[in-house]
């Protein structure tokens, strides 16, 4: 079973901590993707990835960062955590941009207190 | 560009109702489109989408969308729904390699 399997579902944060969100795929696509998710506004785009050591800013980079060593993995850094970035953070990879389908995994609520 | 409107934040609808779920976007260029649905607490998952060819499109769950051009328009239908399609649904349109998601539809089920 296709699996993207993101390390931590929820996360408790202060204003001011580097946070790190972890994204692990194995199907080994080579486009992967970062969305924040809230209430009424739906998904925007953050960062995506196209290749390893590739990245490429979307919608909303503002106040993150990505790292993407390996292709099974993309990390999503919020180098000084705000409270206004307290959302759910969605990985999606994808072994076709732009037409092939996003596979998601179950998001990571982070909270920043 | 690209921009994605789903006209209802929530749809209403008895058990066993039909139901549409809108969605437009702003090009008339060649576009890929998508709807998704998130159960809840879980991730997006894909329902249909829209590459080329004909214009009704059906998906998983006994979903189907209709692509009109003249009207930018990619609406959802499901003839007769099931408690277990409540949900959130995400019409979706490519703009390169990018997906651009709409703000997304709650259906709630009534029984």
């Amino acid at each position: 079973d296709v699996k993207v399997t993101q390390s931590s579902r929820y996360l408790v944060k202060r204003t001011g901590e580097k946070v790190f969100l972890e994204c692990v795929q194995d199907m080994d696509h080579e486009n992967m993707f970062w969305y924040r998710q809230d209430p009424g506004l739906g998904l925007r785009l953050i960062y995506f990835s196209y290749d390893v050591k590739m990245k490429e800013k979307g919608d909303i980079p503002e106040g993150y960062s990505v790292s993407r060593e390996k292709k099974e993995r993309f990390s999503l850094i919020l180098e000084s955590a705000s409270t206004n970035q307290t959302s759910m953070y969605l990985c999606a990879s994808s072994s076709q941009p732009g037409a092939g389908e996003l596979f998601f995994g179950e998001g990571s609520r982070l909270t920043v207190l | 560009a690209q921009s994605v409107t789903q006209l209802d934040s929530q749809v209403p609808v008895f058990e066993e109702a039909p139901v549409e779920l809108r969605c437009n976007y702003s090009s008339s260029v060649s576009v890929y489109l998508f709807w998704y649905v998130q159960y809840p607490n879980q991730g997006l998952q894909l329902l249909l989408k829209y590459l080329s060819g004909s214009t009704l499109v059906k998906g998983i769950n006994g979903f189907e969308a209709e692509f009109n051009k003249s009207q930018t328009s990619f609406h959802l239908r499901k003839p007769s729904v099931h408690i277990s399609d409540t949900a959130e649904y995400f019409c979706a349109v490519s703009e390169g390699d990018k997906i651009i998601f709409g703000k997304g539809t709650r259906l709630h089920i009534l029984p």
